[in-house]
């Protein structure tokens, strides 16, 4: 059983579109993380909350809108998405976010997005 | 920028033999972490061991350990007593351990592990 509960399990959407994908987690963790896995690549990094305010955004395009509401959810807006951003959608939470400290991700079992 | 590097895109191995996966990286920082993360099809990462770069002492979790050689900057994922249950996708992982930092993992390109009955 994961920490990190994710849903949908699966989403089919066009692109014009406008879905949301949910992440929640309840172990207290203070960080929560949203990566996009290509098949058979390694996860990229999209965007970090820390504390509930976004820390980092790696130049994802404004078709994704995060969004987190409380220390204990994340969600991920979608809106004109496009075919390539069809992928698995992780979320992941820490329990603190600075480097100093020894705290593994915990990841989520994903969201299999497809974009037609 | 820091870099991780996975040379086997794939290895087999019988059911109860050992396997090392390698991973190597690179940095020029002197704390960081380590860690493995297997990927199996359900999708969820799930952390295997991790290492501080400033213990000397391999990290151990039960059937997993790992060989952690600094100067090396190289990290292997040894097996032993595989099971099919471990058949995934391994991803080696690193992570600064500077103050400020983010806690971003940057990945190595994964591992595919087929264990074989």
């Amino acid at each position: 059983d994961t920490e990190v509960t994710q849903t949908p399990k699966h989403l089919v959407m066009g692109m014009t579109n406008k879905k949301s994908l949910k992440c929640e987690q309840h172990m207290g963790h203070r960080a929560m993380y949203w990566y996009k896995q290509k098949a058979k690549k390694p996860p990229e990094l999209m965007f970090v909350y820390s504390y509930e305010k976004l820390s980092i955004n790696e130049s994802v395009p404004s078709r994704f809108s995060p969004e987190c509401p409380n220390s204990s959810l994340l969600n991920l807006h979608l809106h004109a998405l496009q075919p390539e951003d069809s992928a698995l959608y992780l979320c992941a939470s820490s329990q603190d976010e600075t480097g100093n400290y020894t705290s593994p991700l915990h990841f989520g079992n994903g969201t299999r997005l497809t974009v037609t | 920028a820091q870099t991780v590097t996975q040379s086997q895109p794939e290895m087999s191995v019988q059911e109860a033999e050992t396997v090392t996966l390698s991973c190597t990286y690179d940095t020029s920082e002197s704390d960081y972490y380590l860690f493995w993360y297997k990927q199996p099809p359900s999708r969820q990462m799930i952390l295997v061991i991790r290492q501080e770069a400033y213990k000397q002492q391999n990290a151990t979790e039960n059937r997993f350990s790992v060989n952690f050689q600094k100067a090396a900057k190289s990290f292997s994922l040894k097996i032993s007593d595989s099971q099919l249950g471990d058949a995934a996708m391994y991803f080696c992982a690193y992570r600064s351990g500077y103050g400020g930092a983010t806690n971003k993992l940057i990945f190595g390109t994964g591992t595919l592990l087929a264990v074989q009955p």
